[in-house]
């Protein structure tokens, strides 16, 4: 067990709906990251935030936004969604280094009809 | 980030040593050599790093070359558990603190 606690676990949903993904990073953790993992595209890096501001910005679609709350939590939102949104969405904290090791979550399979 | 280069797959026998390799022939002398696995579907788990020393923790050993370009990761005593994606990653303290993952190699530990 990481710490950190990812939900919903799975998720279905159709063509052209929202949804929001949670997840809370392990405690004392200031640092979040958010990655989806396709198929085809392997496990890649969306977004960042540390403390509450977005630090960093991967491939992540403008349909997909992310925040990060005061209490740490974050939630990453998706609208519109398409078949090719079908995934599994991962969420990782860190220390306050750069270099500190990422430790993740469970993931959210998200899977898109 | 500099790239890193990995067999895509291995077979090791359980309770042998399995040893990953993993080019990175363009690192620069800031950047570290991490590697994380990921067993099945399940978040990636850290599993060690380093800069240019050997390092051992509880569950591996890491080995980089004298000139960095390349590293082994070693576990020592493989079991059935072991059998996972493992990805080596080449990462820069500058570039942002994203982990940036390749193909990985799919290790098989067979009874």
């Amino acid at each position: 067990d990481s710490g950190v606690t990812q939900t919903p676990k799975h998720l279905i949903t159709a063509t052209g709906q929202r949804v929001t993904l949670r997840c809370s990073p392990r405690s004392g953790d200031l640092s979040v990251y958010w990655y989806q993992q396709s198929l085809d595209q392997g496990l890649q890096f969306l977004i960042h935030y540390y403390n509450g501001e977005e630090r960093a910005k991967g491939n992540i679609l403008e349909r997909f936004s992310a925040q990060q709350f005061p209490d740490l939590h974050s939630e990453l939102n998706l609208s519109s969604l398409e078949l090719g949104d079908s995934a599994l969405y991962f969420c990782a904290s860190s220390g306050p280094s750069g270099l500190n090791e990422q430790f993740f979550g469970p993931g959210t399979r998200l899977t898109v009809l | 980030d500099a790239k890193t280069t990995q067999p895509p797959s291995m077979d090791c026998a359980e309770g042998r040593a399995a040893n990953l390799p993993c080019n990175h022939s363009t690192i620069s002398g800031n950047e570290y050599v991490y590697w994380y696995r990921q067993i099945h579907s399940q978040g990636p788990q850290y599993i060690i790093h380093g800069l240019k020393n050997n390092e051992t923790n509880e569950m591996a050993s890491l080995i980089i070359t004298e000139d960095r370009k390349s590293s082994t990761l070693i576990l020592p005593h493989a079991t059935l558990r072991d059998t996972a994606v493992y990805y080596c990653i080449v990462r820069d303290d500058n570039a942002g603190n994203m982990l940036t993952f390749g193909g990985g190699t799919r290790l098989m530990v067979k009874p």
